[in-house]
């Protein structure tokens, strides 16, 4: 069983549409990322979730929406897609009580927007 | 200017070779440092972490740190092809809960 799973690993897309990427962890964490790595390999966070309550809201653009519904999950919805939302976009999770570096992240998923 | 700097390399050694990699960073409020490995089309695993300046090893792995220049290496001593990797070095601030990370530095070790 993977402890951290995203769906989809990829997703290919037209500029302004929305889409949804999914995340699933089944370590019993309660603290949940989302963090967008572009081309170069610069991974930088975007969201976090602790318990469903949103505590970490770098400045990202509203077209970004997360959603957590419970505890084991952590979605995040697109609107109006950009060229340069292209990256792949990784979900992290962690005990609430864990230091940072014990985050285990997920396999990643590849979006790109033509 | 970002926060932490990595050069992203690739850089390339032959098997058995001590890889060298290193970050800078700017902001004197960051006090823990990581390494994570990245393999293609995977999410970063943590490699090691340090909490102080010095050096701390694991097996082929040491990690360095120096407070005072602002500088942070990872060595791997007799390299394998399978340490070819994107190596990330990544920093959290004093009492933080967000991992800041450098671009990562492409490596690939030649059998």
């Amino acid at each position: 069983d993977t402890a951290v799973s995203q769906t989809p690993k990829y997703l290919v897309t037209q500029m302004g549409n929305d889409k949804s990427i999914k995340c699933e962890q089944n370590l019993g964490h309660d603290t949940m990322y989302w963090y967008k790595q572009d081309s170069k390999k610069f991974l930088k966070i975007m969201f976090s979730y602790n318990n469903k309550e949103l505590i970490i809201n770098e400045t990202v653009p509203n077209r970004f929406s997360p959603k957590s519904p419970d505890k084991a999950h952590l979605n995040l919805h697109i609107n109006s897609l950009e060229l340069g939302d292209s990256a792949v976009y990784f979900c992290a999770c962690k005990p609430s009580r864990g230091r940072a570096e014990t985050q285990y992240f997920g396999p990643g998923t590849r979006l790109l927007v033509l | 200017q970002k926060e932490v700097e990595q050069d992203p390399g690739p850089l390339s050694v032959p098997e058995g070779a001590i890889v060298s990699l290193n970050c800078t960073y700017s902001n004197s409020a960051f006090q823990y440092f990581m390494w994570y490995r990245q393999y293609s089309r995977k999410g970063p695993e943590l490699l090691m972490y340090t909490y102080s300046s010095g050096n701390k090893e694991d097996g082929r792995f040491t990690a360095q740190v120096d407070k005072s220049s602002k500088y942070i290496s990872l060595f791997i001593r007799d390299s394998q092809p399978s340490d070819s990797a994107t190596y990330l070095c990544a920093m959290v601030k004093a009492a933080g809960n967000k991992l800041t990370f450098g671009g990562g530095t492409r490596v690939l070790v030649k059998p």
